[in-house]
């Protein structure tokens, strides 16, 4: 089946500093990635939708500014928390579509804990 | 925005014992999935249904697509500690962003 890796798997950063996640599809060319995070004992809260090539688009309440997302290949997105504060800590995990399939493929998660 | 909400929240049944969860909305989906998660790992799939009125089975587990699209529901037969897990419903109301239902945390007791 299809692979999706992120990197790193935890993280652990200081107050006031940015952190930068990889999510990288192996085996297929991923042409959506899409972003979430999860609380503890909470289900998966969509963040952004990414395109390879194009600007992601944010769900309401994210904050653009602060999670920049990149998409520049088809098997490489990045999420960067910028001027990461104790409450973006969190569990951060991302998914990749190809074309025209239902299924999306989770990478194993990232965990931020920002001190 | 959380649109699908699922029952119950948090469930803990003896081994053997059988179970349904329900995923239900008011928004209209051309498909769903169901997953299931272990704490510090991403979750993963285990079926998506796009047909009203579906049903699909895999092994112990049997879902239901319902007649509208708006709802659906997973049957755990004999339920095995195996099982313990944190299930989730996916929506998408159209292509393949998908949102993501409340959450269902199941403890099978052996």
């Amino acid at each position: 089946g299809a692979v999706v890796s992120q990197h790193p798997s935890w993280v652990i950063c200081k107050s006031g500093t940015s952190v930068k996640i990889e999510c990288r599809s192996l085996d297929f060319q991923a042409t959506t990635m899409f972003w979430y995070r999860q609380f503890p004992k909470q289900s998966l809260m969509l963040m952004a939708t990414s395109n390879e090539g194009s600007k992601a688009t944010y769900e309401q309440g994210v904050e653009k500014d602060k999670f920049l997302i990149n998409h520049a290949s088809l098997t490489l997105s990045t999420l960067t928390v910028t001027s990461a504060h104790p409450e973006d800590s969190s569990f951060y995990i991302c998914s990749a579509t190809d074309r025209a399939v239902y299924e999306q493929y989770f990478g194993p998660g990232t965990r931020l804990t920002v001190t | 925005t959380q649109l699908l909400e699922q029952s119950p929240q948090f469930l803990s049944i003896q081994e053997g014992e059988n179970l349904t969860v329900y995923c239900n909305s008011s928004s209209v989906f051309s498909s769903l999935q169901w997953y299931r998660q272990e704490p510090g790992e991403g979750p993963v799939l285990l079926v998506t249904v796009v047909t009203g009125g579906e049903v699909k089975k895999l092994k112990r587990l049997t879902f239901q697509f319902g007649d509208a699209r708006k709802d659906s529901s997973l049957h755990i037969t004999a339920a095995q500690p195996g099982d313990t897990g944190l299930y989730l419903c996916a929506g998408a109301p159209s292509g393949n962003q998908f949102y993501f239902g409340t959450g269902t945390s199941l403890t099978v007791i052996p």
